[in-house]
């Protein structure tokens, strides 16, 4: 299986420009994409493909990488993004990170 | 508008069986592929099975393999997940997500279906 490690958690002030790292155990090509989830809601789509910003999704979201190391980017944070954030491959079967919790400070 | 409402979650005792199943609306069902993905209380997502558009592929994640069958029905747009011989660590939120570019990303996720398997 392909294993995504991401870091557990972070947390940074409104304003600021955040990272967050999916690294995966082989490559992935640009089999990438990466989920937002808010407390008792479903996962939504930010980032397909890597760098492919879903529709509807604001412009302070994108992403970026291939193979096996890629990142998610905020900037700026707003208050409203504090959320766990997934990274997920399809590129063998399907798996994902085990998530970052981004909390503002 | 894309929906997907999945149910048949609820409290059920390890070794017994239970089906889900997630009614689609707002798309023609019939050219997706479609996934169950689940979310144990407080832990992250984890991929469980995926079925082709027409039902002739299924994949399995490993823990689940010979005990759940998914699968759908296109004339009602309906998707399945038969879950037999269940046990503790299948205790989880049960989402029903539409995959995109074939087999690819999940744009569509249902609200979910708790499903607690205890005694």
């Amino acid at each position: 299986d392909t294993v995504l490690t991401q870091s557990p958690a972070l947390a940074v002030s409104p304003g600021e420009r955040v990272t967050i790292s999916c690294r995966a155990s082989e490559s992935v090509s640009t089999g990438m994409h990466w989920y937002q989830q808010k407390p008792g809601q479903q996962p939504k789509l930010l980032i397909y493909g890597a760098s492919n910003l879903e529709s509807g999704v604001p412009a302070r979201f994108s992403g970026s990488g291939s193979g096996t190391d890629f990142t998610l980017t905020i900037d700026p944070v707003e208050a409203d993004d504090t959320a766990t954030y997934f990274c997920q491959q399809s590129w063998n079967d399907w798996t994902f990170g085990g998530g970052t919790k981004l909390e503002l400070k | 508008e894309v929906q997907l409402v999945e149910s048949g979650g609820g409290l059920v005792q390890p070794g017994r069986s239970l089906k889900l199943s997630c009614a689609a609306s707002g798309f023609t069902f019939s050219n997706y592929g479609m996934a169950w993905v689940r979310q144990a209380p407080t832990k992250g997502l984890e991929w469980v099975a995926t079925i082709s558009y027409d039902g002739s592929s299924t994949y399995y994640r490993d823990s689940v393999k010979g005990r759940f069958t998914i699968s759908r029905d296109n004339a009602k747009s309906t998707l399945y997940l038969q879950m037999d011989s269940l046990r503790s660590e299948d205790t989880a939120t049960y989402y029903c997500a539409r995959h995109e570019m074939g087999l690819d990303w999940f744009a569509y996720w249902g609200q979910g279906t708790l499903v607690t398997v205890s005694s």
